[in-house]
């Protein structure tokens, strides 16, 4: 099965800060790559996705994501913070066996400093 | 606008107690999952359905059934309650035929005493 990597549960930024949260995963065929975010209290709602075409992928609020193959990597950028940014943030990778699941990576929990 | 709507935002039941949440989405999407959420945990799969009538388990099936009767509504079902099983519960749903990408209900969270 894929999985997903997320290094450091929590991570704070300064506002006005870049925002940078790093995702590998493990995949034995071209996947289909998700950044969710999840708000207090509420459930997950996609930033962004890439599934082919250009690797650099522009998703909500500013957020942007490269899918590096030679890295496996899709890592989460936001040029500068803001106080709205505070929030979970969930990498996911399609599961390879053709049954439309999701192995999704444990979250980054994002504090903004003012 | 797809929409995914859990039955409960918060729920308090007793331990050995029956337990439905329940799950629709209203955009004919044909897969539908259930997730738990704990802290440091991330999302965990517990069951999902590709079809009426239709359910595979997930990773972590154990004290949990499902129902989909009709292809919008998809039900979780703990037979009888446990602490452990004090959780935020997530559904999702996706359009299935390789389209990965899985659209989420507001969740509920349950605590079983």
């Amino acid at each position: 099965a894929q999985s997903v990597t997320q290094l450091g549960s929590h991570v704070s930024v300064s506002e006005g800060a870049l925002v940078l949260l790093r995702c590998n995963y493990s995949s034995s065929v071209p996947p289909y790559l998700f950044w969710y975010v999840q708000y207090p209290n509420q459930g997950l709602q996609l930033l962004l996705k890439y599934t082919t075409g250009a690797t650099l992928v522009k998703g909500i609020n500013g957020f942007e994501a490269e899918f590096k193959k030679s890295e496996t990597s899709f890592h989460l950028t936001k040029p500068s913070a803001h106080m709205s940014d505070a929030a979970e943030y969930f990498c996911a990778v399609s599961e390879w066996y053709g049954n439309n699941r999701l192995a999704f990576g444990k979250g980054n929990q994002v504090v903004v400093i003012p | 606008d797809v929409k995914v709507t859990q039955s409960s935002r918060y729920l308090v039941k007793r331990t050995g107690e029956k337990v439905f949440l329940e799950c629709v989405q209203d955009m004919d999407h044909e897969n539908m999952f259930w997730y738990r959420q704990d802290p440091g945990l991330g999302l965990r799969l517990i069951y999902f359905s590709y079809d009426v009538k239709m359910k595979e388990k997930g990773d972590i099936p154990e004290g949990y059934s499902v129902s989909r009767e009709k292809k919008e509504r998809f039900s979780l079902i703990l037979e009888s309650a446990s602490t452990n099983q004090t959780s935020m519960y997530l559904c999702a749903s996706s359009r299935g035929q390789g389209d990965y990408e899985q659209y989420f209900g507001p969740g509920t969270r349950l605590t079983v005493t």
